[in-house]
């Protein structure tokens, strides 16, 4: 188990650019989430996925960020032509779904610092 | 709508204090309720979580929680701080498909 990994740690870039982050899960794990952390919020929910099917999406999720998992393994987020406001950090998670609720747990990556100039 | 409240944004406690982080919650129907600690430079890591039952639920580290459904609250408290428990602590409610989370409050503890 070497936990959930999330390339780039850091991402700098100017506003109207195009940036992808990427996700890997722990193996096995059929669920894959993404959140968004703004400075002194609490993670917000945007988008998750059972294996390859992308299951519910949040409002704050706009037309110009698109998520994918293609094979049911790793995951990307793409934000088009960004916006000052989309500086946050990018949080993934991802667990093993399908049992039991009680014994659903995720495990949260270090996330991607977005910083958009 | 779910909304969780944690009404304190720092706390300072002495190196082995007791200590209660405090959370409110709003939620339609009975909540699965849990706490997060997040320490710089890592990510999310879950103490505990109350889903039904026992209403005082034992976590990591030392740490419980107390459900109360006419407070609407879920506490946080460990009878003796550790200086390695300083982080920020998240407490959240919902599915885990779809977790709300509050601000957080951050942990500072001195010696």
């Amino acid at each position: 188990d070497t936990g959930v990994s999330q390339d780039p740690r850091h991402k700098i870039t100017k506003r109207g650019q195009n940036v992808t982050f990427r996700c890997d899960p722990i193996s096995e794990h059929n669920r894959l989430y993404w959140y968004r952390q703004t400075l002194g919020q609490g993670p917000e929910f945007l988008t998750y996925f059972q294996n390859e099917a992308q299951l519910e999406k949040s409002r704050l999720l706009s037309d110009r960020f698109s998520a994918e998992r293609p094979k049911g393994s790793f995951s990307t987020l793409e934000i088009q032509r960004t916006e000052q406001g989309d500086s946050a950090m990018y949080l993934c998670a991802s667990s093993l779904g399908g049992g039991a609720a009680t014994n659903e747990k995720l495990f949260f990556g270090s996330g991607t610092q977005l910083s958009v100039l | 709508a779910q909304s969780v409240t944690q009404p304190d944004i720092h706390i300072t406690v002495s190196e082995g204090a007791s200590l209660e982080l405090r959370c409110n919650y709003s939620y339609g129907a009975t909540p699965y309720l849990f706490w997060y600690v997040q320490s710089p430079g890592q990510g999310l890591q879950l103490l505990l979580k109350y889903f039904s039952g026992d209403t005082l639920v034992q976590g990591i580290k030392g740490f419980e929680a107390e459900f109360k459904r006419s407070q609407s609250s879920f506490n946080l408290r460990k009878p003796s701080v550790h200086w390695s428990d300083a982080a920020e602590y998240f407490c959240a409610v919902g599915g885990f498909q779809k977790l709300v989370f509050g601000t957080g409050t951050r942990l500072l503890v001195s010696p």
